[in-house]
C-alpha cells in the first residue's frame, strides 16, 4: 500500500460546479497536509496548508482534513475553466525531514 | 514572493552529453533545495535534497555519480545529468524552502530534458 493514495481521475465537470478532490494516506504520523496545483508542463504552486483537522477556506477553496479516517479532501466552488489542472496532495510526517510525500495527482477538466 | 526560476524549462541533448539545469529561489534564500523528477501522469519523485555548502543527500536509487547536485549559495542550486541516455528523458523540477520549513515548498517551473 503506497503512503499516499489520490485517484488520477480525469475529472470532468461543468463551469460552475463543486469539484470534490480526495486523497488518503496510511501514516498515522502524518501531521501537515497540502494541495497543489499543477499546470500542464509547469511545477506545482501551493495552494493550501494545514495541521490539523477540520476545515480550513480561501475564497473558492476549502481543504478538509479527517484524521481519524486518515482522509484529506479539497472542494473547489464555483469551478471554472481556469481551475482546469491536476492537483496533487501531499503529506508531512511530524520528526525527521518534514519532506512531503505526494500523491500522484487528480487530473481535473473544468469544460464551459 | 518565493518565486523559484529553472533554467533552461527545456532541452534536447545527444546520448553521452551532459546538461546543466539551473534553479534560482529570486526573492527569498533557499536554506534548502530539492530536485524532482516527473514521469507523465505520475507523480513527483524526489532524487535528491542539497543544503547550501553541504553535500546533497540522494535518495535511495539514484545515482550520486549520474545526477550531480551543487548548491553553492543560498539563490542557486544544479543538477548535472552526466552521460545522459535516452532514460534520462524526463521532466525535473527544483524546489526551495527557507528557515527550515521543509514542508513548504516553492516549485520551480520544470524543465524538459529530451535525450536523443
Amino acid at each position: 500500500q503506497k503512503e499516499v493514495e489520490q485517484d488520477p481521475g480525469p475529472l470532468s465537470v461543468p463551469e460552475g460546479a463543486i469539484v470534490s478532490l480526495n486523497c488518503t494516506y496510511s501514516n498515522s504520523a502524518f501531521q501537515y497536509f497540502m494541495w497543489y496545483r499543477q499546470y500542464s508542463r509547469k511545477g506545482p504552486e501551493l495552494l493550501m496548508y494545514t495541521y490539523s483537522s477540520g476545515n480550513k477556506e480561501d475564497g473558492r477553496f476549502t481543504a478538509q482534513v479527517d484524521k481519524s479516517s486518515k482522509y484529506i479532501s479539497l472542494f473547489i466552488r464555483d469551478s471554472q475553466p481556469s481551475d482546469s489542472a491536476t492537483y496533487l496532495c501531499a503529506i508531512v510526517s511530524s520528526g525527521g525531514s518534514y519532506i512531503p510525500t505526494f500523491g500522484r495527482g487528480t487530473s481535473l477538466i473544468v469544460h464551459p | 514572493g518565493a518565486v523559484v526560476s529553472q533554467h533552461p524549462s527545456w532541452v534536447i541533448c545527444k546520448s553521452g552529453t551532459s546538461v546543466k539545469i539551473e534553479c534560482r529561489s529570486l526573492d527569498f534564500q533557499a536554506t534548502t533545495m530539492f530536485w524532482y523528477r516527473q514521469f507523465p501522469k505520475q507523480s513527483l519523485m524526489l532524487m535528491a535534497t542539497s543544503n547550501e555548502g553541504s553535500k546533497a543527500t540522494y535518495e535511495q536509487g539514484v545515482e550520486k555519480d549520474k545526477f550531480l547536485i551543487n548548491h553553492a549559495s543560498l539563490t542557486l542550486s544544479t543538477l548535472t545529468v552526466t552521460s545522459a541516455h535516452p532514460e534520462d528523458s524526463s521532466f525535473y523540477i527544483c524546489s526551495a524552502s527557507t528557515g527550515g520549513r521543509t514542508y513548504e515548498q516553492y516549485f520551480g517551473p520544470g524543465t524538459r530534458l529530451t535525450v536523443t
